[in-house]
């Protein structure tokens, strides 16, 4: 099957830094990604969609400046988190579709993130 | 978007059948429902997809009756690996633009 790969698996960083994760689809292009952000417990929360070659559309409530999307090619698309706080640690998993109909959504493995 | 409604969590024991169902009133003409597995510090993974009737595939089957208001993953003989978050999505599934929106998910526990 398709397979979407994130990277890093894993980050700590201190309050202030910035953190970039990377999203490949390794097998197959993406024009669309999506990001999501998940916390203890909880259910994952689309942050933003990410549109290859074009600004990237945040959900309502997601600061566009703090969490900064680029998707310049067709198979990556990165996710920064600026400034970062001990508020932002969470688990950030990416998501991709082959463009064709009716096709599953393959995942990352996701990115723990802990702001120290 | 279609709502999902599904159990909170279910406790199971390995060898047994479980079936989870998710509530989904206002299913649109070109939603289809999808599941995916979530285990703990992993991204979701798909575990089968349908539209009407009975889908089966080598891992699950799922079960949607003729009004589609609901579906329910069946899962055969689980064992102490399926212990794992499962998601009903709904959704159309017409190109790869389309977002998908998670409920709150079922926190299944297979117990041995």
């Amino acid at each position: 099957g398709a397979v979407v790969s994130q990277h890093p698996s894993w980050v700590i960083c201190k309050s202030g830094t910035s953190v970039k994760i990377e999203c490949r689809s390794l097998d197959f292009q993406a024009t669309t990604m999506f990001w999501y952000r998940q916390f203890p417990k909880q259910s994952l929360m689309l942050m933003a969609t990410s549109n290859e070659g074009s600004k990237a559309t945040y959900e309502q409530g997601v600061e566009k400046d703090k969490f900064l999307i680029n998707h310049a090619s067709l198979t990556l698309s990165t996710l920064t988190v600026t400034s970062a706080h001990p508020e932002d640690s969470s688990f950030y998993i990416c998501s991709a579709r082959k463009d064709v109909l009716r096709t599953e959504a393959f995942f990352g493995q996701g990115t723990r993130l802990t702001v120290v | 978007l279609a709502k999902t409604t599904q159990p909170i969590s279910m406790d199971s024991y390995e060898g047994q059948e479980v079936n989870i169902t998710c509530s989904h009133n206002n299913i649109a003409t070109n939603d289809y429902i999808t599941w995916y597995q979530q285990f703990p510090s992993q991204g979701p993974r798909f575990i089968i997809q349908g539209y009407k009737t009975k889908v089966t595939n080598e891992v699950a089957s799922l079960f949607i009756p003729a009004d589609r208001k609901s579906s329910t993953l069946s899962l055969p003989r689980v064992s102490l690996s399926d212990t794992a978050v499962y998601y009903c999505l709904v959704g159309p599934a017409n190109n790869a633009g389309n977002m998908l929106t998670f409920g709150g998910g079922t926190r299944l526990m297979v117990k041995p």
